[in-house]
């Protein structure tokens, strides 16, 4: 069975450190994707990245960046210079490969962990 | 514009009613699907939707019954509602031929049932 871990509940920072918001995964697939998604206060979930189980290489978007560690089954995520619009619910997720199926990506999501940067 | 839409965006109602939310797409995605998410938060899937065929089926009671007139469109209606119905439903939609491609959330529906 899949699962999702995000240890950290709420985290509470001041604008302009950085933050990591960690994941630890658990799957008996061999191939499989991770997913962060964002929930503002607003409500609505805002896809933020996808990273399949061969590509271990971290990404940068910006003020984001994304490190994935096979080997401790870690997916985490740094905000960089953290801003008051950071402030959400972040959720990480997995979805096992199906390869050569339709069968869509039932996601198992973690729990969230709510960011509030203060200004 | 919207990607996915779904109304209404709240719902309040009581015990025992049938309510429906229903749920569009323009993005020319394959699958559709219902997630719930809970009052701690937690989200979890309920059904999905490839091409109006229904391909996951969590354990849901049956009194939620999700339709699917056409590929764009995932309705979900629910009979005999109780209190413990009351969350937030995202319906979602991926295009499938991207192998696990990323789930397009509407913006939700928040019922409560009293």
């Amino acid at each position: 069975a899949q699962k999702v871990t995000q240890a950290q509940t709420e985290i509470s920072v001041v604008e302009k450190e950085d933050v990591t918001l960690d994941c630890v995964y658990e799957t008996r697939d061999t191939t499989y994707y991770l997913f962060w998604y964002k929930q503002p206060p607003s409500g609505e979930l805002v896809f933020l990245i996808r990273r399949n189980s061969f590509d271990e290489q971290n990404e940068i978007s910006g003020r984001y960046s994304w490190n994935f560690q096979k080997s401790t089954s870690s997916f985490n995520f740094t905000i960089t210079a953290s801003q008051v619009v950071d402030s959400a619910v972040y959720f990480c997720a997995l979805s096992e490969a199906k390869i050569g199926e339709t069968s869509g990506s039932r996601l198992t999501f973690g729990e969230g962990t709510q960011l509030t940067v203060n200004p | 514009d919207t990607a996915v839409s779904q109304t209404p965006k709240y719902l309040v109602t009581q015990m025992g009613n049938d309510k429906s939310i229903k749920c569009e797409q323009n993005l020319g995605h394959d699958t559709m699907y219902w997630y719930k998410q809970d009052s701690k938060k937690f989200l979890k899937i309920m059904f999905s939707y490839n091409n109006k065929e229904l391909i996951i089926n969590e354990t849901v009671p049956n009194r939620f019954s999700p339709k699917s007139p056409d590929k764009a469109h995932l309705n979900l209606h629910i009979n005999s509602l109780e209190l413990g119905d009351s969350a937030v439903y995202f319906c979602a939609s991926s295009q499938d031929r991207v192998e696990n491609s990323p789930l397009h959330f509407g913006n939700g529906t928040r019922l409560t049932v009293t």
